[in-house]
């Protein structure tokens, strides 16, 4: 089992509506969750932070977490083409493996006009 | 400064060189982080350094050699690499470990 998966894509959502990114995480004592965007070429940018079970929202995203469940996901409202990029998914590590940020494969997102 | 700077962006080597990629940080971070991207992969954490000590090492050859000269520079030396290492070299900063990363532009390293 990886340590951190994501929904298999490519997605592909049309321009105004919402894409639904989701991840798993296989390691219990994980502290905390992070949303990159990337861009071909480019390094991974933060879209979202969140530490703690319930939902944070951030303009047009919203990233929910249920540690219980070990879920995560980001919701992208009103998508524009501008959002078409690679999300990845990104696990902080505690325990004895503190400090260690593990990526999810990422999800390719295509929104058209 | 809000930056993480890596130099240099692109570069070339063949496999008996030995070069090194440095990183440069001014946020007060203290935490410095080397990862190795592949195309069309995620990146693959390589080393965590957190107050300057080497804290992570993901099993990396020995042929990669990090330092961290100062809170501020994070090297990584290179030496006897293989073609397979061509990748993207990305750097990145956080207050602290499991905080946010500040990722560099990365430095692409094609190794003939």
């Amino acid at each position: 089992q990886k340590e951190v998966e994501q929904n298999s894509g490519p997605l592909s959502v049309p321009e105004g509506a919402i894409a639904s990114l989701n991840c798993t995480y296989s390691d219990r004592v994980s502290q905390s969750f992070f949303w990159y965007r990337q861009y071909s070429g480019k390094s991974p940018e933060l879209i979202m932070s969140i530490y703690s079970n319930g939902d944070k929202e951030d303009g047009r995203f919203t990233a929910q977490l249920n540690k219980a469940s070990q879920y995560v996901s980001l919701l992208i409202r009103d998508s524009q083409p501008s959002d078409s990029a690679t999300y990845l998914c990104a696990v902080g590590a505690g325990g004895t493996s503190y400090g260690k940020l593990t990526f999810g494969q990422g999800t390719i997102l295509t929104v058209h006009p | 400064d809000t930056e993480v700077t890596q130099t240099p962006k692109h570069l070339v080597m063949g496999m008996t060189n030995k070069k090194s990629l440095k990183c440069e940080q001014h946020m007060g971070h203290r935490a410095m982080y080397w990862y190795k991207q592949k195309a069309k992969k995620p990146p693959e954490l390589m080393f965590v350094y957190s107050y300057e000590k080497l804290s992570i090492n993901e099993s990396v050859p020995s042929r990669f050699s990090p330092e961290c000269p100062n809170s501020s520079l994070l090297n990584l030396h290179l030496h006897a690499l293989q073609p397979e290492d061509s990748a993207l070299y990305l750097c990145a900063s956080s207050q602290d470990p499991l905080n946010v990363l500040t990722f560099g532009a990365g430095s692409r390293l094609t190794v003939l």
